[in-house]
């Protein structure tokens, strides 16, 4: 099993493109979560989805767009990036919801997003 | 408003003694928490955790002790190893239709030789 994967490892854009960040789980896994880790910030989270073809706002949902299409895949899209989401994008998935301690959370291994 | 909190960024131990990480939460909703640890360049991975019904869960050197009235939990890891040094972030989640984890700023161990 590779677990959890993230689409690409490091990417640079300027101000105003767009990209999508790909995360794939082989775990069959329901839940699937966006988060970006900022020096000082802790990770915080940006996007989930309780299951295929849902999704929610988290903490930090501006200029950030989703899809969960297939059950393996949740998408992350910056329409129109911002020197301020430059940040470590983490992807995570669980099988259970984290309410009372449903489901542990796996992480991919990030990628990093400078905006020049 | 923060609710889960990591007031120290930064931990330095001798190896071979004991590692003490605190965590204090506000929100008296949560029931459930857990301890992550991250090494530069890798996602985190999960370590520990511990119902609110339980005041201690151990697993190994780790040792995770929790304080509901003073809303604070601690991670105990003794003999700290070399190999421990990493950032360790605690987390929180409560019952409910919250499915969400939250996390707190992260504590960086450094376990000297």
């Amino acid at each position: 099993n590779a677990g959890v994967t993230q689409t690409p490892k490091f990417r640079v854009l300027k101000t105003g493109q767009s990209m999508t960040l790909l995360c794939a789980q082989d775990m069959n896994h329901e839940y699937m979560y966006w988060y970006r880790q900022d020096p000082g910030m802790g990770l915080r989270l940006i996007h989930y989805s309780v299951g295929e073809g849902t999704t929610a706002k988290g903490e930090v949902p501006d200029g950030y767009n989703v899809s969960r299409l297939k059950k393996q895949n949740f998408l992350l899209g910056l329409e129109s990036a911002a020197p301020s989401q430059t940040s470590v994008y983490f992807c995570a998935s669980s099988s259970l919801g984290a309410s009372g301690g449903g489901g542990t959370q796996y992480f991919g291994p990030g990628t990093r997003l400078t905006v020049l | 408003d923060q609710q889960v909190k990591q007031n120290s960024p930064s931990l330095s131990v001798q190896e071979g003694r004991i590692s003490i990480l605190n965590c204090d939460y506000t929100n008296s909703m949560f029931d459930y928490f857990l301890w992550y640890k991250k090494y530069p360049a890798e996602g985190p991975t999960f370590l520990i955790s511990i119902s609110s019904i339980k005041d201690k869960n151990e697993d190994g050197r780790f040792t995770v002790f929790l304080n509901k009235s003073a809303k604070h939990l601690s991670l105990h890891i003794v003999p700290s190893q070399p190999g421990d040094s990493a950032v360790y972030f605690c987390a929180a989640s409560s019952l409910g239709a919250n499915s969400k984890l939250t996390f707190g700023k992260g504590i960086t161990l450094s376990v000297r030789p």
